[in-house]
């Protein structure tokens, strides 16, 4: 089946490093992907998307190319902020109906100032 | 324009009860997920409806079943509860149809505890 394997945490930065969290999948088909985002207490929020090989997506400075070739997403910011501490999770979205969202188990980001 | 609501936060429960939880899908939305979200684990498909009915499901025993409503709400009902199934329970709502693809927006979430 679908899976999603993602680099395991935490990562701990200083404010304006450069933030890279790794992410590659196994499906078949040809999948969408995302990164989701969990702040502490609330639910996912979707960071960014990309639905075909090539895609880049990008949303508040963080970016993530779809490389089907190496089967990866990794997720990039040129300059954290100490509010984007959070759980970032990596996830595919196959093409059938119900469209269910496969996820990775989640990166804890820390940005000390 | 409401988002994704669901009830209750917080939930204490002991092994063996039964639980209902709710959720209510953003304006718009006429498909629901259900998702199981086990401490430091990313969440896991449990089922989906689509005009009330289930229309795909994951890795998840039949005693977990769930209902969607005219509404579009719905309602995720575990029975024997088990020790394991203590996980935060995750709503997500999106609407079919027009395009390949449309975002899933995630509730707050409802957190199980079973004592």
């Amino acid at each position: 089946g679908d899976s999603v394997t993602q680099m395991e945490g935490p990562v701990t930065l200083s404010e304006e490093a450069f933030l890279t969290i790794n992410c590659t999948y196994t499906a078949t088909g040809y999948p969408s992907l995302f990164w989701y985002v969990q702040y502490p207490g609330e639910g996912l929020q979707l960071l960014l998307k990309a639905t075909k090989a090539d895609d880049k997506g990008s949303n508040k400075g963080f970016e993530a190319t779809y490389r089907k070739e190496t089967t990866s997403f990794h997720l990039e910011k040129g300059s954290v902020q100490v509010s984007d501490s959070a759980v970032y999770f990596c996830a595919l979205s196959d093409s059938g109906s119900a469209r269910q969202l496969t996820f990775g188990s989640g990166t804890q980001l820390t940005v000390l100032p | 324009e409401t988002g994704v609501t669901q009830s209750p936060t917080h939930l204490i429960k002991t092994r063996g009860q039964q639980v209902t939880l709710r959720c209510s899908s953003q304006s718009g939305h006429n498909t629901v997920s259900w998702y199981q979200q086990a401490l430091g684990q990313g969440p896991q498909f449990i089922f989906q409806y689509y005009r009330e009915e289930e229309n795909g499901r994951g890795n998840f025993p039949p005693r977990f079943s769930g209902l969607q409503f005219p509404n579009y709400s719905s309602e995720l009902n575990v029975n024997a509860l088990e020790l394991d199934d203590s996980a935060l329970y995750l709503c997500a709502s999106r609407s079919s149809g027009g395009g390949s693809y449309n975002e899933q927006f995630f509730g707050p979430g409802t957190r199980l505890t079973v004592l």
